[in-house]
């Protein structure tokens, strides 16, 4: 079964404009993480935002916020205000587990988003 | 500024020969280091698990004699693809997390086998 699900292959939004990135996640642990990054055409992966499953506050970090809901799992990226720049791939990834400081952070990503921004 | 440096960036090699991509930690003493496979157009599958001074430990059907791994010194893990095949053409990037909420990624290698 799938760990990761991101159900929209592509994605377009209109400059300015908010747009929803999809992202359902299956694990029986009670300690895990979430991660979206981003990868432009150059490859470089991007961090973006991070969730921990015993966060209560949704994680935002300026135009990108994460839409937690740990009942339905799911982990949704919200991007504000869309730039052209934001056109990229954008993965969802999950960390099983509690973290282990030192280096410890493998992670399992869905098949990814490709969002395209129109002026 | 950069925390992982992979290198290179592009590669072309013929087919049969083995190429090396370096992944250096630049601040942290990195125990573990990923190394991830992404076919075009593909999410990133993870290939192994490198632990420093041990044997990696790789995902199910990854060929250990054909990916080998070396993790010598806290702040250098090496991906050898050997004989490589068209097949192995791929983009293959590192990473390391130091942190529990982020993880860090090298800069990517595009193996072209031709």
């Amino acid at each position: 079964a799938q760990k990761i699900t991101q159900t929209q292959p592509g994605m377009f939004v209109q400059e300015k404009e908010a747009v929803t990135l999809d992202c359902t996640y299956d694990t029986s642990d009670q300690s895990y993480g979430l991660f979206w990054y981003k990868q432009p055409s150059s490859g470089e992966m991007i961090f973006l935002i991070y969730q921990g499953s015993y966060d209560e506050q949704n994680a935002t970090e300026g135009r990108y916020s994460l839409n937690f809901q740990k009942a339905r799992k799911s982990a949704n990226l919200v991007i504000s205000a869309s730039q052209l720049g934001d056109s990229a791939m954008y993965f969802c990834a999950m960390r099983e587990g509690p973290p282990i400081y030192g280096g410890y952070n493998k992670l399992i990503f869905g098949a990814g988003t490709r969002l395209a921004v129109h002026p | 500024g950069a925390v992982v440096s992979q290198h290179p960036s592009r590669v072309i090699c013929k087919s049969g020969t083995s190429v090396k991509i370096e992944c250096r930690s630049l601040d942290f003493q990195a125990t573990t280091m990923f190394w991830y496979r992404q076919f075009p157009k593909q999410s990133l599958m993870l290939m192994a698990t490198s632990n420093e001074g041990s044997k990696a430990t790789y995902e199910q059907g990854v060929e250990k004699d054909k990916f080998l791994i070396n993790h010598a010194s806290l702040t250098l893990s090496t991906l050898t693809v050997t004989s490589a095949h068209p097949e192995d053409s791929s983009f293959y990037i590192c990473s390391l997390g130091q942190t529990n909420t982020e993880a860090f990624f090298g800069q990517g290698t595009r193996l072209t086998v031709v």
